[in-house]
């Protein structure tokens, strides 16, 4: 089957520590993204990728990082300077950077 | 800056009933414009997209969305709604020209399906 994974699907972290979030796909996809999901605020994209070894800011990338260093895969670490990290982490990716976007399962994480 | 409204919290529709989600939009020049549905816990699911062309675009699961250039808008629609289509729905634009384009979400509408 083709897709994007991500995982784990559930994870906990306390307060200070740094985490990653696994995302791949094999759908031969150029770009990839993040977006991060909280009630009522729909989803606001935390970075992008449209070619390995190269990404781009988006709206609230502060407290977070990413690599880029395979076309399949784009880990999201979210780090300890994030204020408010517990979200729905979604993973997506485009063919070329166009058209509609694929999206993974997403990854909640709970941090307390 | 582009955006886009989704002006209802929640969609309430009888089972059978024809269901109406409503998004308009603010984009610069053309638009290009998406809808998803996202289940409980899950990604995002596409359902269809306006580039050019005709303003009624069918998708899938029975979907179809009406682009209105004058009022911005791109509703999405349904004859008969099913309870399986409870779900939450997302609009999403972005501009139709260049390469890479940001894309922009609505924050959704949570539409229940009443058996």
């Amino acid at each position: 089957d083709g897709g994007i994974t991500q995982s784990p699907k559930y994870l906990f972290r306390k307060e200070g520590q740094n985490v990653t979030l696994s995302c791949e796909q094999n759908l031969n996809h150029d770009a990839m993204y993040w977006y991060r999901q909280d009630p009522g605020q729909g989803l606001r994209l935390i970075y992008y990728s449209q070619i390995v070894n190269d990404f781009q800011k988006g709206d609230i990338a502060e407290g977070y990082s990413v690599s880029r260093e395979k076309k399949e895969s784009f880990p999201l670490t979210v780090t300890s300077a994030q204020k408010n990290p517990t979200a729905f982490y979604l993973c997506a990716s485009t063919d070329r950077g166009r058209g509609e976007q694929y999206f993974g399962p997403g990854t909640r994480l709970t941090v307390t | 800056a582009q955006s886009v409204a989704q002006p209802e919290d929640q969609v309430n529709v009888a089972e059978g009933n024809p269901l109406t989600v409503k998004c308009t939009y603010s984009v610069s020049g053309n638009p290009y414009l998406f809808w998803y549905v996202q289940y409980p816990n899950r990604g995002l699911q596409f359902l269809l997209k306006y580039i050019t062309g005709d303003n009624l675009v069918k998708g899938s699961y029975g979907f179809e969305a009406e682009f209105n250039k004058s009022q911005t808008s791109f509703h999405l629609k349904k004859p008969s709604a099913l309870v399986s289509d409870s779900a939450l729905y997302f609009c999403a634009v972005r501009p139709l020209s260049g390469g890479y384009q940001k894309v922009t979400f609505g924050i959704g509408t949570k539409l229940q399906v009443i058996p």
